[in-house]
């Protein structure tokens, strides 16, 4: 099966700062099969970014995703009060779903 | 507006079954696959199972393999998940999942239910 690793765990930024997160596979997957979620506490997780670049229905610009093969990125170009929170990525294979561990934006 | 709400979580003891529903609005539910991702205290998310858009196919994780079964009613706009054998590590908030136009990512989530597995 797939493993997939977000890194830093945390992330300690400030408003307006440009957080760069990173999701590495254990083996190639196909891009197209890449998707980022945001979850803040309390709430379900919405979805970011699938197909590994490409933004979901009313995601603001200052989210994007790019990548290939084992490594995924998504940034978060200027970070506003309400990005403070956890962010997975996920891929399928077409017959299982695996998410990343998880990757927390944290105000500085 | 896309609207999936959960239902039926609550507390049963170990090696007890529990059935839970999503019923959804605001899309064409027949032709999207539909999911349940859960989430134990404090930790990450775990896809659990998936069901294809005509019911005849369906998938699980490992973890739930011959305990859950999913099914879906498209006449009612309901997908359910029947959880039998249940065990403490089944403890979590069960979100119901929608797919997306590619089946390989999740577009839409309820606010999910609470499954407490103790004695």
């Amino acid at each position: 099966d797939i493993v997939l690793t977000e890194s830093p765990v945390t992330l300690s930024l400030s408003p307006g700062e440009r957080a760069t997160l990173s999701c590495r596979a254990s083996q190639s997957v196909n891009s197209n099969f890449l998707a980022w979620y945001q979850q803040k506490p309390g709430q379900a997780p919405r979805l970011l970014i699938y197909a590994a670049s490409r933004r979901a229905t009313g995601i603001p610009d200052r989210f994007s995703g790019s990548g290939s093969g084992t490594d995924f990125t998504l940034t978060i170009s200027s970070l506003e009060p309400e990005d403070f929170a956890v962010y997975y990525c996920q891929h399928s294979d077409g017959s299982s779903w695996t998410f990343g561990l998880g990757a927390r934006v944290e105000i500085k | 507006e896309v609207q999936l709400v959960e239902s039926g979580g609550g507390l049963v003891q170990p090696g007890g079954s529990l059935r839970l529903s999503c019923v959804v609005s605001g899309f064409t539910f027949s032709t999207f696959s539909m999911s349940w991702v859960r989430q134990a205290p404090g930790k990450g998310l775990e896809w659990v199972s998936l069901v294809d858009t005509t019911g005849y196919n369906t998938y699980y994780a490992n973890s739930v393999k011959g305990r859950f079964t999913l099914s879906r009613d498209n006449s009612k706009n309901t997908v359910f998940l029947q959880m039998r054998s249940l065990r403490a590590e089944d403890t979590a908030v069960y979100y119901c999942a929608k797919g997306g136009n590619s089946w390989y990512y999740f577009d839409s989530w309820g606010q999910g239910t609470l499954v407490t597995v103790s004695s």
